[in-house]
């Protein structure tokens, strides 16, 4: 059965770092990968998403992802945080085992160190 | 603007009463979501419908109802049989129903029980 696991709960990292969310994924086949970032008290906005080809991933608010099949990995990456990028961020996978037809991971929260 | 509105941003319940929570889209999508959010559980699907006049219960509908009258309109109702009411209900939209669909949100609603 697909699955997708956000193994840090919490992160915190100062303004001007760069970051790395971490996420990882059962799936038989070549996956569809989502990520999505949630403010506090709003819906969720999509990132970006990987169904084929070019493995490295660009995203809108300087976001990128890199899918590696071999470690079963999508992880979220940004070069520079801003203090605006403090959020809820969810990974999720095409499932068609799953009644919604995606699966999300349980999250991780940013917190953004001034 | 094309989008996902929902409404009311808050909403409170007494005991024993049904409430309804309004989902509207504009983006001409055949596929509606209904999402429960509680902290640090990520997001459970209540229902969905993958064309009008047509739902189908998601992972955790006991105590919910929904109807899908029309294509843009998705009101989910919270019914006294549901115990546990409090949660932030995220409402979602997709162009069709299927495991590389990307799934657009609405801004959610908030459910207080007093």
């Amino acid at each position: 059965a697909q699955s997708v696991t956000q193994p840090d709960i919490h992160i915190t990292v100062s303004e001007g770092a760069s970051l790395e969310l971490r996420c990882n994924y059962s799936y038989g086949a070549t996956p569809y990968l989502f990520w999505y970032v949630q403010s506090p008290g709003q819906g969720l906005q999509l990132l970006l998403k990987y169904f084929s080809g070019d493995t490295l991933v660009q995203g809108i608010k300087g976001f990128e992802a890199e899918f590696k099949r071999s470690q079963s990995s999508f992880n979220l990456r940004k070069p520079s945080v801003h203090w605006s990028d403090a959020a809820e961020y969810f990974c999720a996978v095409g499932a068609d085992s799953s009644a919604s037809k995606i699966i999300f991971g349980s999250g991780t929260r940013l917190s953004i160190r001034p | 603007d094309g989008g996902i509105t929902q409404s009311p941003k808050y909403l409170f319940r007494k005991e024993g009463q049904n409430v309804t929570l309004s989902c509207e889209q504009n983006l001409n999508h055949d596929a509606m979501y209904w999402y429960r959010q509680d902290p640090g559980q990520g997001l459970r699907l209540i229902y969905y419908s993958q064309i009008v006049n047509d739902f189908q219960k998601g992972d955790i509908a006991e105590g919910y109802s929904v109807s899908r009258e029309k294509k843009e309109s998705f009101p989910l109702t919270v019914t006294s049989a549901q115990k546990n009411p409090t949660a932030f209900y995220l409402c979602a939209s997709s162009l069709s129903e299927g495991a590389g669909e990307t799934q657009y949100f609405g801004p959610g609603t908030r459910l207080l029980v007093l």
